[in-house]
């Protein structure tokens, strides 16, 4: 079946200590979402990528930094986690044009989650 | 400014009765409005998606409505399950940009 896959599903890493959150997609959907998602909140666009081009969001804190190698795959990295970025991460995918007018449907992967010890 | 509100916050119900979950919206100009399922620990899982001209979209037990005048989405919830226990969220597309306005969700909590 075609998903979005992230992992790992579950992340604990050290106060400072940089971290990687994978995603993968078989939908070949050209634009690719990451968002940040804290306990009884709403999920927060931290940037996204329309093909090759990258967009961040302007309250994106430096900290976070994304990488799309390909098509299917696309890396959020927290360069110097700290507490406060304890969170759930999702990842979505959707087929839409470079200002977002098709209005597709984004599909969501089931989220990383995040624990900063 | 663009804003999704729902209400309630929270909600519990028993297993086999009926829940109706609301969402107002300021979002302009209004391309649609999605309603998600998001299951402890996964990610949201569209349940119906409703246009300007649409005002009732079904997917099994789920109903949703839309008033585009009043700018309100209902979410009604027929002969509840045990498996329903999610939270559900409201998300508003604008027609000028492809982010997306979300709400803040309401849990809810189906007991036997």
């Amino acid at each position: 079946d075609a998903m979005v896959i992230q992992n790992p599903r579950y992340q604990v890493t050290q106060f400072g200590k940089p971290v990687t959150l994978s995603c993968s997609q078989t939908l070949n959907h050209n634009v690719m979402y990451w968002y940040q998602q804290k306990s009884s909140q709403a999920p927060k666009l931290l940037f996204h990528y329309y093909d090759k081009d990258f967009n961040n969001e302007a309250d994106t804190p430096d900290n976070f930094q994304s990488r799309r190698p390909n098509t299917s795959f696309c890396f959020l990295d927290i360069r110097s986690p700290g507490l406060g970025d304890a969170a759930m991460y999702l990842c979505a995918t959707s087929r839409d044009s470079p200002r977002g007018l098709l209005h597709n449907e984004q599909f969501f992967g089931p989220g990383t989650r995040l624990t900063v010890l | 400014k663009n804003q999704v509100e729902q209400s309630p916050q929270s909600l519990i119900i028993l297993e086999g009765k009926n829940c109706t979950l609301q969402c107002n919206y300021t979002v302009s100009p209004f391309s649609n409005l999605r309603w998600y399922k998001q299951d402890t620990g996964r990610g949201p899982v569209s349940l119906t998606i409703m246009t300007f001209s649409e005002n009732t979209k079904s997917n099994g037990r789920y109903t949703a409505t839309l008033d585009a005048d009043t700018k309100q989405s209902s979410l009604h919830i027929t002969a509840s399950q045990l498996s329903d226990s999610a939270s559900y969220i409201c998300v508003v597309r604008p027609s000028n940009t492809g982010k997306l306005i979300f709400g803040q969700g309401t849990t809810l909590q189906v007991k036997p």
